[in-house]
């Protein structure tokens, strides 16, 4: 099937401004996760869900972050008042089960990724 | 002691060559350390991954030696394609957690 799909794919906007990024997941993965990648580093871990609920939010940067998962399938990250350190491409995985790291269920597959722009 | 440290930052190989990338942790409460590769523009896809009770693990011409007293493991990609250019990254994976650190990634150039 499909894999983990991300929109849109860039978006650009001014510092102050709020963003929702949106993250579709593999069909039928329960857990899901954000991550953050800046130029030129591997990606840093922002939030997992499992289901609807937010397991983990201790990489969420600030309260300015802020993650749903309303419905257990579609998630969306939202920034309010963006800074220019914000900018990266925010990356969603998902996995079958917990990303334990039980081969396969639990591999984390990840989409293109949301290149975010702060001007 | 969250981090993992990888080197090169950058490698240049012939056609045909071995590529090895180095990675090294501090925490021994790792136990899953998967790798994976990222093309420009695309997410980072799996690659193959190993638990620390194995020393070694190949999947076609990817291989990842662990040597866990050193608290080091690579990968190493033989036979290396110009279509292996990529950013490779390591990770691991604590005991009771499911979030993925990450290294800081070689970005592997192959030449025809």
């Amino acid at each position: 099937g499909a894999g983990v799909s991300q929109t849109p794919s860039n978006k650009v906007t001014e510092k102050g401004k709020y963003v929702e990024l949106r993250c579709d997941p593999i069909s039928g993965h329960t857990a899901l996760y954000w991550y953050r990648q800046s130029l030129g580093q591997g990606p840093e871990f922002l939030i997992y869900f499992q289901g609807t609920g937010a397991a983990d939010d201790s990489g969420l940067p600030n309260d300015r972050f802020f993650a749903v998962r309303p419905e257990g399938s579609v998630s969306t990250l939202k920034i309010q008042r963006t800074e220019r350190g914000d900018s990266a491409v925010y990356l969603c995985a998902s996995s079958l089960n917990q990303g334990r790291g039980s081969f396969p269920t639990d591999t984390q597959y990840f989409g293109p990724g949301t290149r975010l722009t702060v001007l | 002691q969250q981090q993992v440290k990888q080197s090169p930052q950058s490698l240049i190989v012939q056609k045909g060559g071995i590529s090895i990338i180095n990675c090294a942790y501090e925490n021994t409460a790792f136990d899953y350390f998967p790798w994976y590769q990222q093309f420009p523009g695309k997410g980072p896809a799996l690659l193959i991954a190993i638990r620390p009770d194995v020393s070694e693990k190949k999947e076609g011409r990817f291989t990842i030696s662990f040597n866990k007293s050193a608290k080091q493991f690579s990968l190493h990609i033989m036979d290396s394609q110009p279509g292996d250019s990529a950013t490779y990254f390591c990770a691991a994976s604590m005991v009771g957690t499911y979030k993925y650190i990450f290294g800081t990634g070689t970005r592997l150039k192959v030449l025809a």
